[in-house]
């Protein structure tokens, strides 16, 4: 069965530092996404992707992030600088349509990169 | 406002049903979700129900949906040790995309 995959599964970094986390989102959908968890909290939308361009961003998502399709494979969450509140669990999900339109909408979900700003 | 909200601990007897709840404040979802997490693991989409149904079946797993309450219930019949898991409950966030979750519910199973 289709997966989505992400790597790594864990990521230390030290304050300041650039990370990329990166997925792998099943191979026919069109629709990509960001969220995160920070723990104990509720899972938070990030980013939406479709079309090789950003289709919405929330609050969280600001100048630090940057969401790429670097082929026709891969999307990747880029966090330029890191801060010790960006520790958390790092979601990538896909899907065949938008969450706006009428049909069947199903959103499958990679295992998730842990991230741990010390 | 897009508020999911779900009570954060149930703990079943292993072999009963378990009932897992769900409030939300928007009426205008299309579809309303359950997510399983196991521990270490990402979120695996158990089962979804569309909002013109009242209830929908698949083996162990009964969702029901009261729309004037706002109420999604999840019941697992037969529970067993395998179940032992956080479930999320999720809404399309309105009129744009991604979803909106619940803080997630914990399924203890006792033996």
């Amino acid at each position: 069965e289709p997966e989505v995959t992400q790597t790594p599964s864990h990521q230390v970094t030290q304050m300041g530092q650039e990370v990329i986390l990166r997925c792998v989102p099943i191979s026919n959908h069109l629709y990509f996404y960001w969220y995160r968890q920070i723990l104990g909290q509720k899972v938070e939308f990030l980013v939406s992707f479709y079309n090789n361009e950003i289709s919405e961003k929330s609050e969280i998502f600001d100048d630090q992030f940057s969401v790429e399709r670097p082929d026709g494979s891969n999307f990747t969450l880029k966090i330029r600088s890191t801060k010790l509140e960006d520790s958390a669990m790092y979601f990538c999900a896909s899907s065949v349509s938008s969450p706006k339109s009428a049909s069947s909408y199903e959103q499958y979900f990679g295992p998730g990169t842990r991230l741990t700003v010390t | 406002g897009e508020d999911v909200e779900q009570s954060l601990f149930l703990s079943v007897r292993e072999g009963d049903s378990s009932v897992i709840n769900c409030t939300y404040t928007d009426s205008s979802s299309t579809y309303l979700y359950w997510y399983k997490q196991e521990p270490g693991a990402g979120l695996q989409l158990l089962t979804y129900i569309f909002s013109n149904m009242d209830m929908k079946q698949d083996q162990r797993l009964t969702v029901l949906l009261n729309k004037k309450d706002k109420h999604l219930s999840l019941r697992i019949a037969d529970t067993q040790t395998g179940d032992s898991a956080i479930y999320f409950c999720a809404r399309p966030r309105v009129g744009a995309d991604g979803l909106t979750f619940g803080k997630g519910t914990h399924l203890i199973i006792q033996p």
